[in-house]
């Protein structure tokens, strides 16, 4: 069963912010939520990630609800090279882990 | 530092054969796991393994096997290929250590079973 849940599809403007939203109601304690993208034909690319505070790096930021219960993670300028299928996952912090990608949410950069 | 390697890129095998896909993890990581990605089914995990020990396992048939080596380089291997098995076969690695962990992925191996 996966864990998120994640629209199928969302398009942005290029130099629009881009808000991803993602649903992890069953996450537990001590599960972070990550987030990849997927440019076609190659492999997902480590984005951004958090527990419970909201994070910044240089590629993106991750809002996390007060419950942990959904997370957003916002481009603030969209670029046509941001067109990939993003990927939220939870996962328990190191060792055991199966991560369980779903579908992912396919964004659509447009000029 | 070099990324994730995976070999072969391409291949193309005929139903019945075995195949073995290859993946050599980033210097220091000893945590290497594999996932199979279909148009159907999206991105599935496969296996993880950590220290040469399958540390983790996905809903996959016997068929598919693995295993790492003291170099923590990991061979993956599908026996008796059927149609269904064509996709794209990621690897990834981590430290596989306590904390947060950030998986670096390859570029895969795009398997075709005709």
């Amino acid at each position: 069963d996966a864990k998120t849940t994640q629209p199928p599809s969302m398009d942005c403007a290029e130099g629009r912010a881009a808000n991803l939203p993602c649903n992890h109601s069953t996450i537990s304690g001590n599960e972070y939520v990550y987030w990849y993208r997927q440019i076609h034909s190659q492999g997902p690319q480590y984005i951004i990630h958090g527990l419970k505070n909201n994070e910044t790096n240089e590629m993106a930021s991750l809002i996390i609800t007060e419950d942990r219960k959904s997370s957003t993670l916002i481009l603030p300028h969209a670029t046509l090279r941001d067109t990939a299928v993003y990927y939220c996952i939870v996962l328990a912090s190191g060792g055991s882990y199966i991560p369980t990608f779903g579908r992912g949410t396919s964004l659509i950069v447009h000029p | 530092k070099a990324g994730v390697t995976q070999t072969p890129r391409y291949l193309i095998k005929t139903r019945g054969q075995q195949v073995t896909l290859s993946c050599s993890p980033i210097s220091g990581h000893r945590s290497v796991s594999w996932y199979q990605q279909t148009p159907g089914q999206g991105l599935q995990f496969l296996f993880e393994y950590f220290s040469e020990t399958q540390r983790n396992k996905g809903n996959f048939p016997g068929r598919f096997s693995g295993r790492q080596f003291s170099n923590s380089r990991s061979e993956m291997n599908v026996s008796t290929l059927e149609l269904g098995d064509s996709a794209l076969y990621l690897c990834a690695s981590s430290s596989g250590l306590r904390g947060p962990e950030k998986l670096f992925f390859g570029s895969g191996t795009q398997l075709s079973v005709l």
